[in-house]
């Protein structure tokens, strides 16, 4: 698959359980971030995103939490299913004229059925 | 739903070839991107478009790369003299102008031999 690192961090849990993947973000001026899923073989997908006025923000089955203080950020993944396994990135948006978004290194997550 | 659409899937080439990827990002957005993302690695920003000209670009985005919006709905990324170092997973994205979400095509495998 496209996603095959032998330097990407991995996550196993078993389904049905809570799942919690970390990032640090580099750049304390940006101020919009986003999570996404990335499967093998297909582009990034949107998952959840938060602005710097905010600390968390929830969707369905997931959670944002932005700590700027350190400049972390985590997605949580409530009831994690097998279809849930992808490389998950964050990133951050950075503003010069429209905007560019940086990505993270990614990790992947890896669902025991 | 919308969606950005990627043309080829799969691009095999020699060294020094040119190759032209293409793009058609959703119809009623502004800013249109490229991406890359080498195997294993993560997503690169390459550069970003509005108005009919380029708004930033990356130290990737040398002298070899260029694009182009030849009519209203392609958008395009040619590499003049392609390098072994090219070959990536190469996304486009569209952003409408209003959100901060930017869109993700399904991407071009290049594969330079």
């Amino acid at each position: 698959g496209e996603n095959v690192g032998l330097h990407l961090p991995t996550l196993s849990v078993q389904e049905g359980d809570n799942s919690i993947i970390n990032c640090a973000y580099s750049n304390s001026a940006s101020d919009y971030f986003i999570w996404y899923k990335q499967e093998s073989g297909k582009g990034p997908q949107f998952i959840i995103d938060i602005r710097s006025n905010m600390d968390k923000r929830q969707g369905q089955r997931v959670t944002v939490l932005l700590n700027k203080t350190v400049k972390h950020l985590s997605l949580q993944i409530a009831a994690t299913q097998p279809g849930d396994s992808a490389v998950y990135f964050c990133a951050e948006n950075q503003r010069t004229g429209g905007f560019k978004t940086i990505f993270g290194a990614g990790t992947r997550l890896f669902v025991k059925a | 739903e919308p969606e950005v659409t990627q043309t080829p899937s799969h691009q095999v080439t020699q060294m020094g070839q040119e190759v032209i990827l293409r793009c058609v990002p959703i119809s009623n957005h502004l800013y249109f991107y490229w991406y890359r993302q080498i195997l294993g690695q993560k997503v690169e920003f390459l550069v970003s478009f509005y108005n009919n000209e380029i708004s930033e670009k990356s130290e990737i985005f040398d002298d070899q790369f260029s694009v182009e919006r030849p009519d209203g709905s392609n958008f395009t990324l040619k590499i003049r003299s392609t390098k072994l170092e090219d070959s990536a997973m190469y996304f486009c994205a569209s952003y409408p102008g209003v959100t901060d979400t930017q869109y993700f095509g399904p991407g071009t495998r290049l594969t330079v031999l």
